[in-house]
C-alpha cells in the first residue's frame, strides 16, 4: 500500500511569505503528526491531527498552523516566513490515533528560506 | 520534562563489526521506546520498538532491549553492513499523548 506521501518534496520561498505543505497518511490512518528537523535543534514536535481536531500542540510561534480534512489528508501552513524557518518538514502517520506502536513517516519537504 | 540522550557521534566502523549506539531517557511512567533510522535525502523508518520494561525489539539483526532500572535502550548489531550508513534517532513516547520525543541523533558510515 502506498506511504505517507509529502508535497511538495522542494521548496525555496522569500522572508516574509507564506507556505503551505500537504500530507496524505497511509490510507486508513486517521492520525497525522508533524515535526521540524532542523541541524541545530534537531526533530521538533509540531502538531498533531487526528479525526480533523489539533490533539496536541508544540512549542511553535503561531505563525505554523494546521488543519486536516476529513479524508485524513493534512496541511501544514507557516505565515510571515523567517529564515531560520528553513528546515525538514516531516509528516507522520498512525492507524490507531495512539502512536504505541510508532508511526510512519513520510521523506517530507524540504523548505528552504531566502 | 521528557528528554532523550544518544551517545555522541559520528561512529565509523569496518564492515562486520559490531555496533552500539547508546541511548538514555528521562520520563516518567513508562513510555514506547523506539528506533528510527534515516537515509540520505530520505525522512524517517521506523526500525524496532519496546512498549514495556524487558521488551527486546528487534529487526534487520538490529536489537534494542527496554531497561527500565537503568532508562536504556541501547541499539546493538553484530555485524554492520555498508548499507547499514544512515542516522540514527531514538525516541520515545509517552503513555499519554501522541508526540515522539527524539535524540539529537547519530550518524554511523561502515566502510568496506
Amino acid at each position: 500500500k502506498a506511504g505517507v506521501t509529502q508535497t511538495p518534496r522542494y521548496l525555496i520561498k522569500t522572508r516574509g511569505q507564506q507556505v503551505t505543505l500537504s500530507c496524505s497518511p497511509i490510507s486508513g490512518h486517521r492520525s497525522v503528526s508533524w515535526y521540524q528537523q532542523t541541524p541545530g535543534q534537531g526533530l521538533q514536535f509540531l502538531f498533531e491531527y487526528f479525526s480533523e481536531t489539533q490533539r496536541n500542540k508544540g512549542n511553535f510561534p503561531g505563525r505554523f498552523s494546521g488543519r486536516q480534512f476529513s479524508n485524513s489528508r493534512s496541511e501544514m501552513n507557516v505565515s510571515t516566513l523567517e529564515l531560520g524557518d528553513s528546515a525538514l518538514y516531516l509528516c507522520a502517520s498512525s492507524l490507531e490515533g495512539t502512536g504505541r506502536n510508532g508511526y510512519t513517516f513520510g521523506s517530507g519537504t524540504r523548505l528552504t528560506v531566502v | 520534562g521528557d528528554s532523550v540522550t544518544q551517545m555522541e557521534g559520528p561512529v565509523t566502523l569496518s564492515e562486520e563489526a559490531f555496533l552500539t549506539i547508546n541511548c538514555t531517557y528521562t520520563a516518567t511512567g513508562y513510555p514506547s521506546l523506539f528506533w528510527y533510522v534515516q537515509y540520505p535525502g530520505e525522512g524517517l523508518q521506523l526500525l524496532l520498538k519496546a512498549t514495556k520494561a524487558d521488551d527486546k525489539g528487534s529487526n534487520k539483526g538490529f536489537e534494542a532491549t527496554y531497561r527500565k532500572e537503568t532508562t536504556s535502550f541501547h541499539l546493538e548489531k553484530g555485524s554492520v553492513q555498508v548499507s547499514d550508513s544512515a542516522v540514527y534517532f531514538c525516541a520515545l513516547k509517552k503513555t499519554s499523548g501522541s508526540r515522539l520525543t527524539f535524540g539529537e541523533g547519530t550518524q554511523l558510515t561502515v566502510n568496506p
